[in-house]
């Protein structure tokens, strides 16, 4: 079990740039789930993969946000024409089967200037 | 919109004092988990509660899910520095989804 793992760590980027974020989960999950998280706030569910299906996807989040996990392993997040209000921690959790907890990553703290 | 509304926000203790963490909502989740995050690294899970009226222990962290399943409270007894971070709580949407709603925070610091 070599844990989540999310890439970059850190991302700055001017306005208006995309951006790409990569979570690799735990290889045996099939649950997984990305959120975003501001300075001392909970983590807000942007959206939750079962294997490849995307199960929901918050109202929340603006067209600019997509995400994606293709042959149920990775996961890739795209935001478009990133916006200053996008700074945040983006945050991965895989689980398994069941009442199984989330197992999360260490984040990608993106910085929008 | 966040469905789960913690408090306090922050708390400042000496060490060896008691305190309780809130987690209340109006909606009914299925089960809720508690979990502790450290700056710079994610959350991890403390306890998952199912039962309505359920009890758990783990060392000298108590925690207990409401009997209408739509509040819970963590009991930290003789808080050490140990302890400090954001706690949250996070409630399972809807029975079989395992979609997460997580609450607003609670930042604990404990002074040695």
């Amino acid at each position: 079990d070599t844990g989540v793992s999310q890439n970059p760590r850190h991302k700055i980027t001017k306005r208006g740039q995309n951006v790409t974020f990569r979570c690799d989960p735990i290889s045996e999950h099939n649950r997984l789930y990305w959120y975003r998280q501001t300075l001392g706030q909970g983590p807000e569910f942007l959206t939750y993969f079962q294997n490849e299906a995307q199960l929901e996807k918050s109202r929340l989040l603006s067209d600019r946000f997509s995400a994606e996990r293709p042959k149920g392993s990775f996961s890739t997040l795209e935001i478009q024409r990133t916006e200053q209000g996008d700074s945040a921690m983006y945050l991965c959790a895989s689980s398994g089967w069941g009442f199984s907890p989330l197992h999360f990553g260490n984040g990608t703290r993106l910085t929008v200037t | 919109t966040q469905l789960l509304e913690q408090s306090p926000q922050f708390l400042s203790i000496q060490e060896g004092e008691n305190l309780t963490v809130y987690c209340n909502s109006s909606s009914v989740f299925s089960s809720l988990q508690w979990y502790r995050q450290e700056p710079g690294e994610g959350p991890v899970l403390l306890v998952t509660v199912v039962t309505g009226g359920e009890v758990k222990k783990l060392k000298r962290l108590t925690f207990q899910f409401g009997d209408a399943r739509k509040d819970s409270s963590l009991h930290i007894t003789a808080a050490q520095p140990g302890d400090t971070g954001l706690y949250l709580c996070a409630g399972e949407w809807a029975s079989g989804t395992y979609k997460y709603i997580f609450g607003t925070g609670t930042r604990l610091k404990v002074l040695a």
